[in-house]
């Protein structure tokens, strides 16, 4: 009964491929995130979905295409992949205005060959 | 724009030892503060959350505060245990603004 499930947990690719990851959370959530934690453990928000619409979206490449299909699922695709996307991502969830904080999913580490 | 620093970077202390870790925030007009700890190649697993109408919470040997007026909250863990060895990062949110991170503190309790 995981909370926010992500897959897959590891994620080996070529530099021009493209791949998806995928989120799902089950705690009844309306908003759903995703964050990159790069080499040096730094977390850093990307995306932000409210209700399956996009909220937030930092200055990511258009690369970087997430889709929420409804309020429990929020993928992320990426397109011609390159080195510097070799990082761990994570999805979170929270519930829009309320004070019980964020869960998160336990990451998918992505390495770009 | 919110930013967060979490002192020390890093922290070696022997097991049974009382420590603190540090952090602060540049806008105190914030809506929660949240402590994660983060084990080597894991996610990252909630500690405590402190609403911004909260001075502290509490979890077993972990207590954290608040002041928000001043930007800045601590973790304080009684008792070290090698156990504890991970990575505490804190996490702030401001309303409609996603949680922003600090780096983090690499805390190692030796035996």
């Amino acid at each position: 009964d995981t909370a926010v499930s992500q897959t897959p947990k590891y994620l080996v690719t070529q530099m021009g491929n493209d791949k998806s990851i995928k989120c799902e959370q089950n705690l009844g959530h309306d908003t759903m995130y995703w964050y990159k934690q790069d080499s040096k453990k730094f977390l850093k928000i990307m995306f932000s979905y409210n209700n399956k619409e996009l909220i937030i979206n930092e200055t990511v490449p258009n690369r970087f295409s997430p889709k929420s299909p409804d309020k429990a699922h929020l993928n992320l695709h990426i397109n011609s992949l390159e080195l510097g996307d070799s990082a761990v991502y994570f999805c979170a969830s929270s519930q829009w205005g309320n004070n019980y904080g964020y869960t998160f999913g336990s990451g998918t580490r992505l390495t770009v060959v | 724009k919110q930013e967060v620093t979490q002192i020390p970077a890093a922290l070696s202390v022997p097991e049974g030892e009382n420590l603190v870790l540090n952090c602060s925030f540049t806008d105190s007009a914030i809506y929660n503060l949240q402590w994660f700890r983060q084990d080597p190649g894991k996610g990252l697993t909630s500690l405590l959350l402190i609403q911004s109408s909260q001075r502290e919470q509490t979890s077993g040997r972990l207590n954290a505060s608040l002041d928000k007026s001043s930007g800045r909250s601590t973790l304080y863990i009684a008792a070290s245990q090698p156990g504890d060895s991970a990575t505490y990062l804190c996490a702030v949110n401001s309303g409609n603004t996603p949680l922003v991170f600090g780096k983090g503190t690499r805390l190692s309790v030796i035996a």
